[in-house]
């Protein structure tokens, strides 16, 4: 079993729609979450960090950790086109600059005009 | 915001020669670097983690005598593959972050590296 388990997907969604992106987890010393959103061809930009079970919003833009059940997920509301990218959900055992990361295998979204 | 450099964007080479990739915090420092690959549509593997003025931690199967890792600087990372081969053809992304930060949102990424080796 791996780690990190993510749906590749691909996502196909009209614009406006809320997006919903999941991951699973099982090693419970997971206690830093990461929300990172990678363009064709482009690293990784974080969108969203969080350490602590339940949600934290900005923007357009939710991340939910339930650390009972291993599970993290990423929220967005009025997708637009410009959405379109992977998602990677990534996670740490430490919340310091040196601690590695934990990757997911990345959900491709397209957001539909 | 903090910027993480990677140079060079592309790179061509034939088989059986060298490449460097350079990984550059531009506007801070950072004592730990972390080297990446992508293989497409495939998730971001770690390779190995650079540290600063001191050997790098390789991931287990990742060959550290063809990809030499080297942090000379608090804001300088390099990787060489050696002795390239087609199946060395990738994506190569370095990660920074911040020193002394306590929290993960100061991990940045350079925009990678695309390698073709032909």
């Amino acid at each position: 079993q791996k780690e990190v388990e993510q749906d590749p997907g691909p996502l196909s969604v009209p614009e406006g729609a809320i997006v919903s992106l999941n991951c699973t987890y099982s090693n419970s010393a997971f206690q830093y979450f990461m929300w990172y959103r990678q363009y064709s061809r482009k690293g990784p930009e974080l969108l969203m960090y969080t350490y602590s079970s339940g949600n934290k919003e900005d923007g357009r833009f939710t991340a939910q950790v339930d650390k009972s059940s291993k599970y993290i997920s990423l929220f967005i509301r009025d997708s637009q086109p410009s959405d379109s990218a992977t998602y990677l959900c990534a996670m740490s055992k430490g919340g310091g600059s040196n601690y590695k990361l934990t990757f997911g295998k990345g959900t491709l979204l397209t957001v539909n005009p | 915001g903090a910027v993480v450099s990677q140079h060079p964007s592309w790179v061509i080479c034939k088989s059986g020669t060298s490449v460097k990739i350079e990984c550059r915090s531009l506007d801070f420092q950072a004592t730990t670097m972390f080297w990446y690959r992508q293989f497409p549509k495939q998730s971001l593997m770690l390779m190995a983690t650079s540290n600063e003025g001191s050997k790098a931690t390789y991931e287990q199967g990742v060959e550290k005598d063809k990809f030499l890792i080297n942090h000379a600087s608090l804001t300088l990372s390099t990787l060489t593959v050696t002795s390239a081969h087609p199946e060395d053809s990738s994506f190569y992304i370095c990660s920074a972050g911040a020193q002394g930060a306590s929290s993960g949102n100061t991990i940045y990424f350079g925009e990678g590296s695309w390698l073709t080796v032909v």
